[in-house]
């Protein structure tokens, strides 16, 4: 079994600061790891993943992650914050031994960037 | 190319009432996926068709609840005698074949019971 946790449930940051959204997953085998936004009223969109190789990887928007196996983390930054960043943000988790790799989705980050 | 559709996009039914809510896949999609979001949750798996193929019904939460994909292209998910707790938003995914991992959503359906 999996499981995603994410600390915080929302996030304030002014806008030019440093978004920083953690996650840490918990899975017996070598996880696959990724990150999705959500705008209102809308469905996921793919920020970024992490499936084998690089361990820093890089998304959409600028946005990038750094799978941490000791950590069990896989935190997502973006240097700068800017207005249209405000959304939710979902980690999720799947796995190579579940053959049908359905994601497993934590609770989600609220991002408010203020002006 | 188009991408993931889902109608309708709003429903209100009143308690007791069935539904029906339809995902178009991308075309050529293998794999297709339901999920249910809860207000303030993450998604929570559903069911999982590999092309007309239901091979996992483990996360649908009551025999209300049913899943179809005849021709394995269009799905439909259906609830029987809806119940309040039902009230959610419910996503649709899909993905290319079996090996790959990016799964794409489609705007879901939100489902409000009175």
């Amino acid at each position: 079994a999996q499981s995603v946790t994410q600390l915080g449930s929302h996030v304030s940051v002014s806008e030019g600061a440093l978004v920083l959204l953690r996650c840490n997953y918990s899975s017996s085998v070598p996880p696959y790891l990724f990150w999705y936004v959500q705008y209102p009223n809308q469905g996921l969109q793919l920020l970024l993943k992490y499936t084998t190789g690089a361990t820093l990887v890089k998304g959409i928007n600028g946005f990038e992650a750094e799978f941490k196996k000791s950590e069990t983390s896989f935190h997502l930054t973006k240097p700068s914050a800017h207005m249209s960043d405000a959304a939710e943000y979902f980690c999720a988790v799947t796995t190579m031994d579940t053959g049908r790799r359905a994601l497993t989705f934590g609770s989600g980050t609220r991002l408010q960037v203020q002006p | 190319g188009a991408g993931v559709s889902q109608s309708p996009r709003y429903k209100v039914a009143k308690r007791g009432q069935d539904v029906a809510l339809r995902c178009d896949p991308i075309s050529g999609h293998v794999s297709l996926f339901w999920y249910q979001q809860a207000l303030g949750q993450g998604p929570e798996f559903l069911t999982y068709f590999q092309n007309e193929a239901q091979l996992d019904k483990s996360g649908l939460p009551s025999d209300r609840f049913f899943a179809e994909r005849p021709e394995g292209s269009v799905s439909t998910l259906k609830i029987q005698r809806t119940q309040q707790e039902d009230s959610a938003v419910y996503l649709c995914a899909s993905r290319f074949n079996r090996q790959g991992h990016e799964q794409y959503f489609g705007p879901g359906t939100r489902l409000t019971v009175t």
